[in-house]
């Protein structure tokens, strides 16, 4: 079985700096897709960014961009200009390509906070 | 497109009682998602529909729970005898089926039902 690790509770950045959250996880498939969700406050998960594990280049996405190593099974999240709306809870996740096995697997999650 | 949306929002509830949950998806996706996460925790799964067949149930879904997907569209997750360790944050997702564009391994959440037992 997958999983996924997030080592970072918790981490705080000031507003405009760089943050990078922490990801690894465990699998034998050699082909899957990858995830950041974001959490805010009493408010829904909304997509990040994902990855697909085939693709050798690292995904952006304006001020998120993630830093995929496949062979260390890493996948870190990279937040630049940080801002007082990054603020919440980020999840990293797993999903696999085989048909059938579509649920997605968290870690547990680091909550981030902006420091105006 | 209106987004993934949850009814009640909150829930309380005493023990033993029956509760139930319904989830509307995204229209034109025809695959369902039913997480459970509890405070400070990332979502587990539950279970997962495509269309109105329930393709995967976790060993987290005991005898108490039931989810529905009748007519392939909005679904129902039923507790049955709540117990307090069912309080946790009940999220439903959907995704587009294989074959429908760059997103099809994309799952949008909807904003959840928070369950309370006492």
């Amino acid at each position: 079985a997958q999983t996924v690790t997030q080592s970072q509770p918790e981490m705080s950045v000031q507003e405009a700096e760089t943050v990078t959250l922490s990801c690894t996880y465990d699998t034998s498939e050699s082909d899957y897709y990858l995830f950041w969700y974001k959490q805010p406050p009493s408010r829904q998960m909304i997509l990040v960014i994902r990855q697909e594990a085939y693709k050798q280049q690292n995904a952006t996405e304006n001020r998120f961009s993630v830093n995929f190593q496949k062979a260390a099974k890493s996948f870190s999240l990279k937040i630049s200009d940080s801002q007082l709306g990054d603020a919440a809870m980020y999840f990293c996740a797993y999903r696999s390509v085989i048909q059938g096995a579509q649920k997605l697997v968290f870690g547990q999650g680091t909550r981030l906070t902006i420091n105006p | 497109d209106t987004g993934v949306s949850q009814d009640p929002r909150h829930k309380i509830t005493k023990r033993g009682q029956n509760v139930t949950f319904r989830c509307d998806p995204i229209s034109e996706h025809n695959r369902l998602y039913w997480y459970r996460q509890t405070l400070g925790q990332g979502p587990e799964f539950l279970t997962y529909f495509q269309n109105e067949a329930q393709l995967e149930k976790s060993r987290l879904l005991s005898d108490r729970f039931s989810a529905e997907r009748p007519k392939g569209s909005f679904s129902t997750l039923e507790i049955q005898r709540t117990e307090q360790g069912d309080s946790a944050m009940y999220l439903c997702a959907s995704s587009p089926e294989f074959g429908q564009g760059p997103f099809q391994e994309t799952q949008y959440f909807g904003p959840g039902t928070r369950l309370l037992v006492l």
